[in-house]
């Protein structure tokens, strides 16, 4: 069984610009999160996607979005890049979203570089 | 408000001994589950090992046992016979059943296996 990919694994992009990150979750699995991690702030949660809908959403400004396809596929946009942006983005997927236990697998992450 | 504290910034550890990871955990809500991860400098997130609130023992997994104490609100990662592959940061995370797929992490143990 395949594991969660996301592609790019890494991106340099300029301050302003735009870019989309991709994550393909384990087969059969229908949510996917988005974290964060920088040096400074650790991991942090941006949001989840279950069944094309966003479950939950994580503190961060309207610049960072989501979508998640019917193949469960997701996608993460950050639009007007800055700085502090410039981090691994790692995304998660597990079988429920719901209540009840269920263990989240992570992709390799995408290392964004804003310069 | 949940929070995960991991209070060993870095460890060390010989080969072949065991090694204890910190983790305290907060939340009122009764349902929950936690987590530990290893993240080796390539960057991905390894799932290791699952605890939920309401399991009655702790939980094993090889050369991994979770170290469970409710009342304390601890989930102490134990790795045994450790391995220069261990080396890596180590990560406990929390996940609020009522919460979908949000995880909440501490700021991460860095774990160094002595030859």
């Amino acid at each position: 069984k395949a594991g969660v990919t996301q592609t790019p694994r890494y991106l340099i992009k300029t301050r302003g610009q735009q870019v989309t990150l991709s994550c393909s979750p384990i087969s059969g699995h229908r949510s996917v999160s988005w974290y964060q991690q920088t040096p400074g702030q650790g991991l942090q949660f941006l949001f989840e996607y279950f069944s094309e809908t966003q479950r939950n959403k994580g503190n961060f400004p309207g610049r960072f979005s989501g979508r998640q396809f019917s193949n469960s596929r997701s996608e993460m946009n950050v639009s007007t890049l800055e700085l502090g942006d410039s981090a691994l983005y790692l995304c998660a997927s597990s079988f429920v979203a719901g209540q009840g236990p269920s263990e989240q697998y992570f992709g390799p992450g995408t290392r964004l570089t804003v310069t | 408000a949940q929070k995960i504290t991991q209070t060993q910034p870095g460890m060390f550890v010989q080969e072949k001994e065991a090694v204890t990871l910190d983790c305290t955990y907060d939340t009122s809500d009764p349902s929950y589950g936690l987590f530990w991860y290893k993240q080796p400098s390539s960057g991905e997130m390894i799932f290791l090992i699952y605890q939920g609130s309401y399991d009655q023992q702790n939980a094993t997994e090889g050369r991994y046992s979770l170290n469970f104490q409710k009342a304390r609100k601890s989930a102490n990662l134990v790795i045994s016979a450790s391995q220069l592959g261990d080396s890596a940061m180590y990560f406990c995370a929390m996940r609020l059943y009522n919460q979908g797929g949000k995880l909440i992490f501490g700021q991460g143990t860095e774990l160094s296996v002595k030859p």
